[in-house]
């Protein structure tokens, strides 16, 4: 089965706070996708990772970064939370760039 | 990614065979009928994937017209956890790396 697990289901931060979301998956996968997710808007990409310290940017890089050192975990940092940050950050992950991506659960992310 | 339209809302009842249509009359050949569903407060979870066979796996079967213009997947059992917004998107395989979701069916299974 595929597992993509994202380290909190909820988190409440405050403004100004360096804030790290983290993912990981089990199954060897290339690529690995950082959403987020926001009533009325969609699904909107951040940040991905077609392997082992890369990464590109998305439709919506700005105010974060990625890391991953490792395949199996990639990390999005939100630099100095705001609260239009304040969102579902979705985490998902495929096996390469012609098979589905499958997601985590999310992490519902409050910024004060 | 090829527009797809879907119904905003359907009901099924428990134990019963959930269809959900999904209209994509701009398909272009190499594009693919994947479906998607999100359960309230969940990620998304990918259910399967076609071009023009039909498809089954342990969660639902995904049934191509022949002209690909529409596609339906079924859910053969519908459960009360299987209560979520259902998600049809038309794209190529090597499309690229965002996925979009688009309104999507708010499925509602009922005891």
């Amino acid at each position: 089965d595929v597992k993509v697990t994202q380290s909190s289901r909820y988190l409440v931060k405050r403004t100004g706070e360096k804030v790290f979301l983290e993912c990981v998956q089990d199954m060897d996968h290339e690529n690995m996708f950082w959403y987020r997710q926001d009533p009325g808007l969609g699904l909107r990409l951040i940040y991905f990772s077609y392997d082992v310290k890369m990464k590109e940017k998305g439709d919506i890089p700005e105010g974060y970064s990625v890391s991953r050192e490792k395949k199996e975990r990639f990390s999005l940092i939100l630099e100095s939370a705001s609260t239009n940050q304040t969102s579902m950050y979705l985490c998902a992950s495929r096996i390469s760039y012609i098979t589905p991506q499958h997601f985590g659960d999310g992490t519902r992310l409050s910024i004060l | 990614d090829a527009k797809t339209t879907q119904p905003p809302s359907m009901d099924c009842a428990e134990g019963r065979a959930a269809n959900l249509p999904c209209n994509h009359s701009t398909i272009s050949g190499n594009e693919y009928v994947y479906w998607y569903r999100q359960i309230h407060s969940q990620g998304p979870q990918y259910i399967i994937h076609g071009l023009k066979n039909n498809e089954t796996n342990e969660m639902a079967s995904l049934i191509i017209t022949e002209d690909r213009k529409s596609s339906t997947l079924i859910l053969p059992h519908a459960t009360l956890r299987d209560t979520a917004v259902y998600y049809c998107i038309v794209r190529e395989l090597n499309a690229g790396n965002m996925l979009t979701f688009g309104g999507g069916t708010r499925l509602m299974v009922k005891p």
